[in-house]
């Protein structure tokens, strides 16, 4: 069962344009909402994330943007570098030190 | 300070052979996960440890695997009867006590031939 659905599968971008990667989620019990970059051979690496009283979180070049009526939750990057070219995960969880359930996961390609 | 690490990096074993996983969770965390992931897929859900015991193991895919961690810290997961289909990078995490943060080690790729 599917609970996170994550688009697009890929993306490309050039430098210094803006990457979005969209999320949607079925749970209205998810309650903590973090995206992860992955880059190969790699474990994957918390990048930022949010939860559900909040709208918006901005972290440097990174923004989570948050949708609760929607169900939905998406992440900017803004001015995007080609060392941003990695794998993004979406993922949520019920509470504090419960499982992460992972969308299917974008991969980014910036072009110099 | 050390990350978590997993040994080993890689594991090529044959079909119906036993392999067990190592992760070393970074020090003084006291909840342990471990999650499955497939080529160009997400990371799926395994079993969480908080201190020795399994706090949810539902997403065990069947009884051939089985983790523990007897002392709190170091986890092994154990897989009988390897098959093809359970080729896959196997990734742990750990988080402090209450924490949502999850810090993931860089996974073992396990290839069953």
């Amino acid at each position: 069962q599917q609970q996170v659905k994550q688009s697009p599968q890929s993306l490309i971008v050039q430098k210094g344009g803006i990457s979005i990667i969209n999320c949607a989620y079925e749970n209205t019990a998810f309650d903590y909402f973090p995206w992860y970059q992955q880059f190969p051979g790699k474990g994957p690496a918390l990048l930022i994330a949010i939860r559900p009283d909040v709208s918006e979180k901005k972290e440097g070049r990174f923004t989570i943007s948050f949708n609760k009526s929607a169900k939905q939750f998406s992440l900017h990057i803004m001015d995007s570098q080609p060392g941003d070219s990695a794998t993004y995960f979406c993922a949520a969880s019920f509470d504090r030190g419960s499982r992460l359930t992972f969308g299917e996961g974008t991969q980014l390609t910036v072009n110099p | 300070g050390a990350g978590v690490s997993q040994t080993p990096s890689n594991k090529v074993t044959e079909k119906g052979k036993y392999v067990e996983l190592r992760c070393d969770p970074i020090s003084g965390h006291t909840a342990l996960y471990w999650y499955r992931q497939s080529l160009g897929q997400g990371p799926e859900f395994l079993i969480y440890f908080q201190g020795t015991g399994a706090a949810d193991d539902s997403g065990l895919p069947n009884d051939r695997f089985f983790a523990v961690r007897p002392e709190g810290s170091v986890s092994t997961l154990k897989i009988q009867r390897t098959e093809r289909g359970d080729s896959a990078v196997y990734l742990c995490a750990s988080s402090s006590g209450g924490a949502e943060t999850q810090y993931f080690g860089p996974g073992t790729r396990l290839l069953v031939l």
